[in-house]
């Protein structure tokens, strides 16, 4: 099917543990993003990216890493997991600048 | 720098109209606007770029005043499919590095 998904939808772990979660678009849309919502503060990036290969940092990028080897996928991974960074995580696509953002269903994580 | 919202929230009746405003502190290249339903991702809704355009879809309007970096978000004869938070977002240079979500205005609409 068409579209963005995520994996997991729901994912539970400890403080310390290495996590990925996982974005997959078939449009091939150059730019993809990670954001994380959390109470009060709206979505906040964390890292995005305008094509394989090229990654940049938003706004939120402490304790996370990106890789993009392919267009259609861009993995966070949270290399050791914290309470602070329990939160739910949307990926998003957009084919270029000035173009609204296709969202993904988002992952809740939650870090015990 | 993100933007601001306000309200924070609204309550309204089916019918009413509804305006939520989002400002921000720097110069803009353009501003988003996404609705967000409990529990599932942000829907777009639309896109203003610089030069002041003001967009329509249905009863759900906005402008764009570059000068003043706000823009306004306008719904008219509120239906109850209305609810939900919405989430301006605004875009401060040509590529997303610089690109910020304000933290929401939840309206209800109730019957």
């Amino acid at each position: 099917d068409a579209g963005i998904t995520q994996s997991p939808r729901y994912k539970i772990t400890e403080t310390g543990r290495q996590v990925t979660l996982m974005c997959h678009q078939t449009w091939s849309h150059s730019y993809m993003f990670w954001y994380r919502q959390d109470l009060g503060h709206g979505l906040r990036l964390i890292y995005y990216s305008a094509a394989a290969d090229i990654t940049d940092k938003g706004e939120v990028p402490d304790g996370y890493v990106v890789s993009r080897s392919k267009t259609e996928n861009f993995p966070l991974t949270l290399e050791s997991a914290t309470r602070s960074q329990t939160s739910v995580y949307f990926c998003a696509s957009v084919p270029n600048s000035y173009n609204e953002q296709f969202f993904g269903p988002g992952t809740r994580l939650t870090v015990l | 720098q993100q933007p601001v919202q306000s309200p924070q929230a609204v309550i309204l009746r089916e019918g009413e109209d509804a305006v939520i405003n989002c400002s921000s502190s720097k110069a803009l290249y353009s501003v988003h606007w996404y609705r967000q339903k409990h529990g599932e991702a942000p829907v777009f809704l639309m896109i203003l770029l610089k030069g002041g355009e003001q967009k329509g879809h249905d009863k759900i309007s906005a402008s764009f005043n570059e000068k003043k970096q706000q823009s306004s978000l306008y719904l008219t004869a509120s239906q109850l499919s209305y609810s939900g938070t919405y989430f301006c977002g605004t875009e401060e240079g040509d590529n997303f590095n610089k690109f910020y979500f304000g933290s929401g205005t939840k309206l209800n609409v109730k019957p």
